[in-house]
């Protein structure tokens, strides 16, 4: 079992639909980082966080630390949103990735 | 303006030899990375350093070797006794610390070992 689960692996939404992206870890964790990869490759730091709650346009990351789980939230999303959306547990010296959430937005 | 990049964006190589992917940062970062990416699969850390001069080994070090002799590039390179080359390969770089602060990524170099 993977130290760090993301659901869905895949996700379809329409344009302007709210999307949720789930990230689950199963160790302790000083901080959470959220990452956003391009059909191209590159990729973009979100988010990092340690406690509760983070906004940034129309994105935003949560954490609940006692349930060991962390929420992407799109708000009006758009097909520039699509790519791949990743999160990484981080532990003292050591960071774990998902595997990553594909999104795809559709006009 | 500030980045990190690298060369060649795609590369390609015969089974056997060993090939050097470059990356180059001008944020004054201190700490840089390499990472790996597979199909379906999270990042894997190959090799990390925090400081010049100094490097440490990744979870998946085995097959490859690094060099930080300027604190703006961290070349990778992949040996012939990597046995699955076939990858993406991403860079990063950060103020300080491992993994204590935003990373910021490169572009990515995807190998192909034919």
């Amino acid at each position: 079992k993977n130290e760090v689960e993301q659901s869905p692996q895949n996700l379809t939404a329409q344009e302007g639909e709210f999307i949720t992206i789930n990230c689950s870890y199963s160790v302790g964790i000083s901080a959470l980082h959220w990452l956003q990869q391009h059909p191209g490759g590159g990729i973009v730091s979100l988010f990092m966080l340690s406690s509760g709650k983070k906004k940034h346009g129309r994105l935003i990351a949560t954490i609940n630390i006692q349930e060991k789980h962390s929420s992407l939230h799109i708000t009006a999303s758009h097909p520039r949103d699509s790519a791949v959306y990743i999160c990484a547990a981080i532990n003292n010296n050591d960071m774990r990735f998902g595997a990553g959430t594909r999104l795809t937005v559709k006009p | 303006d500030g980045g990190i990049t690298q060369s060649p964006k795609y590369l390609f190589r015969k089974e056997g030899q060993n090939v050097t992917l470059s990356c180059e940062q001008n944020l004054n970062h201190d700490a840089m990375y390499w990472y790996r990416q597979d199909p379906g699969q999270g990042l894997r850390l190959i090799y990390y350093s925090q400081i010049v001069n100094d490097f440490q080994k990744g979870d998946i070090a085995e097959g490859y070797s690094v060099s930080r002799e300027k604190k703006e590039s961290f070349p990778l390179t992949v040996t012939s006794a990597q046995k699955n080359p076939t990858a993406f390969y991403l860079c990063a770089s950060s103020r300080a610390g491992l993994h204590q602060e935003t990373q910021y990524f490169g572009p990515g170099t995807r190998l192909l070992v034919l």
